[in-house]
């Protein structure tokens, strides 16, 4: 089948960094991606990565490891405006995202 | 520069009842999609077009139909709404649909079913 599992919610304090874990099967795997959405609003794309390895852009990373079927987003030097909901979503051999149900990431002063 | 807009922002419709939800993209993307987004649920796929003129069923398609007469409009159809069919739709669309395309989202559409 295929399946994404990634945590509920964490908490993490303003100026710190967070990992947010990905795990995923999925039949013909075509890459990972990333997606954030605030409260109320829609998701908004952070990153792809379809090979093994860590895409650095600005505050945020994502790595992706093939052989384990697991992904992370790091987020560097936290703001307030990072409080959100991050998706995981894996694309499938038709191109299509199997998505998670989120994490919500929830900053503290 | 719009994006992808959908109308109406919100609706409350009683059991029963058709509606269309709209969806319209000005980036001249191929592939379009609509999504149902419920909580502690991830965004679960209900129809897919990778171009005007076709259409495709995704994860959960039963009571909901879709049509893509050009490249701009995707409506979403709820021939008889259920209750069940509460939930937050968003439109999305993505420049051919395949490899490391970004799909960019509509601001979406709360709709109730009473």
């Amino acid at each position: 089948g295929q399946n994404i599992d990634q945590p509920t919610e964490m908490t993490a304090t303003e100026g710190a960094i967070v990992q947010i874990n990905c795990t995923y099967q999925t039949s013909g795997f075509n890459g990972l991606f990333w997606y954030q959405q605030h409260a109320g609003e829609a998701p908004t794309f952070l990153s792809y990565n379809v090979l093994d390895g860590l895409e650095e852009k600005g505050r945020f990373s994502s790595f992706l490891s093939r052989s384990k079927g697991y992904s992370y987003l790091l987020l560097k030097e936290l703001q307030m405006k990072d409080s959100a909901s991050y998706l995981c979503a894996s694309q499938d051999s038709n191109y299509q995202l199997i998505w998670g149900a989120g994490t919500k990431l929830i900053i503290k002063p | 520069i719009a994006g992808i807009t959908q109308a109406p922002t919100s609706q409350i419709l009683a059991a029963g009842r058709r509606m269309t939800l709209r969806c319209t993209q000005d980036m001249r993307h191929n592939a379009m999609y609509w999504y149902r987004q419920d909580l502690g649920l991830g965004l679960r796929l209900i129809h897919y077009s990778n171009t005007a003129g076709t259409t495709g069923k995704g994860e959960v398609p039963d009571g909901y139909s879709v049509s893509r007469a050009n490249t701009d409009d995707f409506p979403l159809t709820l021939a008889s709404a259920v209750p069940s069919q509460t939930s937050v739709y968003f439109c999305a669309s993505s420049p051919h649909g395949t490899g490391s395309d970004t799909q960019y989202f509509g601001p979406g559409t709360r709709l109730t079913v009473l």
